[in-house]
């Protein structure tokens, strides 16, 4: 079975502050993805980014970064300089055969 | 390029009703997946259709069907609606790869919150 755990239930930071947003995974799979996502207000998940289970080189896309430790499962999501419009609950996801497994989430409050 | 869409946004029933909400695929993908969240949680994924069939299911009853069109498009029907199943309703799309791992990236639609009353 798998399972991911976000253990951070709520998070607020004043903008400009660094934020990491914790992600545990359980699975038996050799070959997997992981994935966060986020929502907004609106309620549409955003797709933010997909890693693979061979690749554990940290990734950043401006602001964002992630990084992905395979000893100790985990796949953690960094915002830097955080922002106002950061304010969102954020998912980790594992890929099972088809199906996303998701956390529960973390709720990233942003104050100004 | 359009993305995901759902109908309708809202929906409010009554315990016992039936229901059934629509999702057109992001354009270019072929296969199509739904997702229950109940407030506060992560979705949990429901069942995933390609080429008309459904290729996956998740821990839902029966009551919980679904359907594939030839334009990709799909709904999902729920019967003898009950309070539990008030939710936002969470359809995603993606384009089948073949690779394994589940390695296909889904893209969300809006969703559709249902009310059960």
């Amino acid at each position: 079975a798998q399972k991911v755990t976000q253990a951070q239930t709520e998070i607020s930071v004043v903008e400009k502050e660094d934020v990491t947003l914790d992600c545990v995974y359980e699975t038996r799979d050799t070959t997997y993805y992981l994935f966060w996502y986020k929502q907004p207000p609106s309620g549409e998940l955003v797709f933010l980014i997909r890693r693979n289970s061979f690749d554990e080189q940290n990734e950043i896309s401006g602001r964002y970064s992630w990084n992905f430790q395979k000893s100790t499962s985990s796949f953690n999501f960094t915002i830097t300089a955080s922002q106002v419009v950061d304010s969102a609950v954020y998912f980790c996801a594992l890929s099972g055969r088809r199906a996303l497994t998701f956390g529960s989430g973390t709720r990233l409050q942003v104050q100004p | 390029d359009a993305g995901v869409t759902q109908s309708p946004t809202h929906l409010i029933k009554t315990r016992g009703q039936q229901v059934t909400l629509r999702c057109s695929p992001k354009s270019g993908h072929d296969t199509v997946s739904w997702y229950q969240q109940a407030l506060g949680q992560g979705p949990q994924f429901i069942f995933q259709y390609y080429e008309e069939e459904e290729r996956q299911r998740g821990n839902f009853p029966d009551r919980f069907s679904g359907h594939q069109f030839p334009n990709y498009s799909s709904e999902l029907n729920v019967n003898a609606l009950l309070l539990g199943d008030s939710a936002l309703y969470l359809c995603a799309s993606s384009l089948l790869s073949g690779l394994a791992g589940g390695a296909d990236t889904q893209y969300f639609g809006p969703g559709t919150r249902l009310t059960v009353l």
